[in-house]
């Protein structure tokens, strides 16, 4: 049971490329979530689908889009990368609005020069 | 608007001693829960224990434990018998549930950086 995957790992873009940061979940949750983490802080919210067909912006969504593609993947994209979004992001996944835990996939290492 | 605030940046005990670190939080909704996470210098999150705001017993999950003093808004983790695998960032989170778009989201705070000496 591989829980939430990401892909890639770790991502060296220039600044003004593009890129789409990759999350699927094998649990059957519906609400699914990115995050980032900058040093020194917690995790802030970016987007997030409470179920499929639906997506909604966080705490700080400015320079990224979503898609949820269908019940397992949600994905990020950064259409023109910036330094300032040089940071983790972690996807999560949760099976229902206000059940249990959000469960975090490893993060994504993203460096923007 | 919800507010996590953990007032230690870095903490340090002694292996097998218990430590207490602290998480206020700001609210004004009735119900909530309360979450704190562990993660390691491997960068992954892991979820230790939580506690909702009706419960009427404190939160236990093996060595950690969740001090829950609702009238003074603080849901601060103790560990006992500090592991050397204890050593990690730790994250305390409220879980802010949206009735009307159902969904929830999750507010962290700062975190703490526990160290644990041999």
């Amino acid at each position: 049971n591989a829980g939430v995957t990401q892909t890639p790992k770790f991502q060296v873009l220039k600044t003004g490329q593009s890129m789409t940061l990759q999350c699927a979940q094998d649990m059957n949750h519906n609400s699914m979530y990115w995050y980032r983490q900058d040093p020194g802080m917690g995790l802030r919210l970016i987007y997030y689908s409470a179920s499929e067909g639906t997506t909604d912006k966080g705490e700080v969504p400015n320079g990224y889009n979503v898609s949820r593609l269908n019940k397992r993947e949600f994905s990020l994209r950064l259409e023109s990368a910036a330094p300032s979004q040089t940071s983790v992001y972690f996807c999560a996944s949760t099976p229902s609005p206000g059940v249990g835990t959000q469960y975090f996939g490893p993060g994504t290492r993203l460096l923007v020069l | 608007a919800q507010k996590i605030t953990q007032t230690q940046p870095g903490m340090f005990v002694q292996e097998k001693e218990a430590v207490t670190l602290d998480c206020t939080y700001d609210t004004s909704d009735p119900s909530y829960g309360l979450f704190w996470y562990k993660q390691p210098s491997s960068g992954e999150m892991i979820f230790l224990i939580y506690q909702g705001s009706y419960d009427q017993q404190n939160a236990t999950e093996g060595r950690y434990s969740l001090n829950f003093q609702k009238a003074r808004k603080s849901a601060n983790l103790v560990i006992s018998a500090s592991q050397l695998g204890d050593s990690a960032m730790y994250f305390c989170a409220m879980r802010d549930l949206e009735t009307q778009g159902g969904s929830e989201k999750l507010v962290f705070g700062k975190g703490t950086k526990l160290t644990v000496n041999p």
